[in-house]
């Protein structure tokens, strides 16, 4: 198995640019989260996704950052307009069932995201 | 809210140390998970273990072990004969319910261990 996919690796952009980061989750996962981290704020999550639906998008920053998932293999996390307080590492992860029934997340190996 | 609290946010040790990270949680639920992952400096997050609130039991692995005590509510992460390999952020997470269904995972704020020749 691939594992959980993310691109780009590394992003660099300007501020005011629009950023897409990219997920893939393992195949047969249910659930999808999208978490950021930064040295302040630690691990946070954004938005989490069930059968490709939204659930709980409250960890989402404000109105410049939005989610889907169109299917079961594919997500995106969008910036727009992209500020310099948005760099940090973006990481998606992938569940096949929640994770309180003793069921750990897969992580991706995250995208660096630098806004200048 | 939930909340996992890793007070010590850098510890340097020499290798072959023994060292013991700490995890402090808060949580009204009757049933939860812990979790530890680790995060190597490559940056990856590597799932290490879980633990439900009803097994209390430690657990080894390797030079690893776990320390889960409900009594005060932590679960603490010790590494024997440190390696300079075991360098890396380790975080500890709580498993929380979603009011719409599901568990997130909580996450502490991570503990730098940094294991030197």
């Amino acid at each position: 198995d691939a594992g959980v996919i993310q691109s780009p690796r590394h992003e660099v952009t300007e501020m005011g640019q629009e950023v897409t980061l990219r997920c893939k989750p393992i195949s047969g996962h249910d659930y999808l989260f999208w978490y950021r981290q930064t040295m302040m704020r630690g691990l946070e999550l954004l938005i989490y996704f069930n059968n490709n639906v939204p659930i709980d998008d409250s960890g989402m920053p404000e109105d410049r950052f939005s989610a889907k998932m169109p299917n079961a293999s594919f997500s995106t996390l969008k910036i727009q307009p992209s500020e310099p307080r948005d760099s940090a590492v973006y990481f998606c992860a992938s569940s096949p069932r929640p994770v309180g029934t003793n069921e750990k997340l897969f992580f991706g190996s995250g995208t660096q995201l630098s806004v200048l | 809210a939930q909340k996992v609290t890793q007070a010590q946010t850098e510890i340097s040790v020499v290798e072959k140390e023994d060292v013991t990270l700490d995890c402090v949680y808060e949580t009204r639920d009757t049933t939860y998970y812990l979790f530890w992952y680790k995060q190597p400096p490559s940056g990856e997050l590597v799932f290490l273990i879980r633990r439900n609130s009803f097994d209390e039991q430690n657990e080894i692995s390797g030079r690893y072990s776990w320390n889960f005590q409900k009594s005060t509510s932590s679960f603490n992460f010790t590494i024997t004969a440190s390696q300079v390999v075991d360098s890396a952020v380790y975080f500890c997470a709580l498993s929380e319910r979603f009011t719409g269904g599901g568990n997130k995972l909580t996450f502490g704020t991570g503990t730098q261990l940094k294991v030197e020749l």
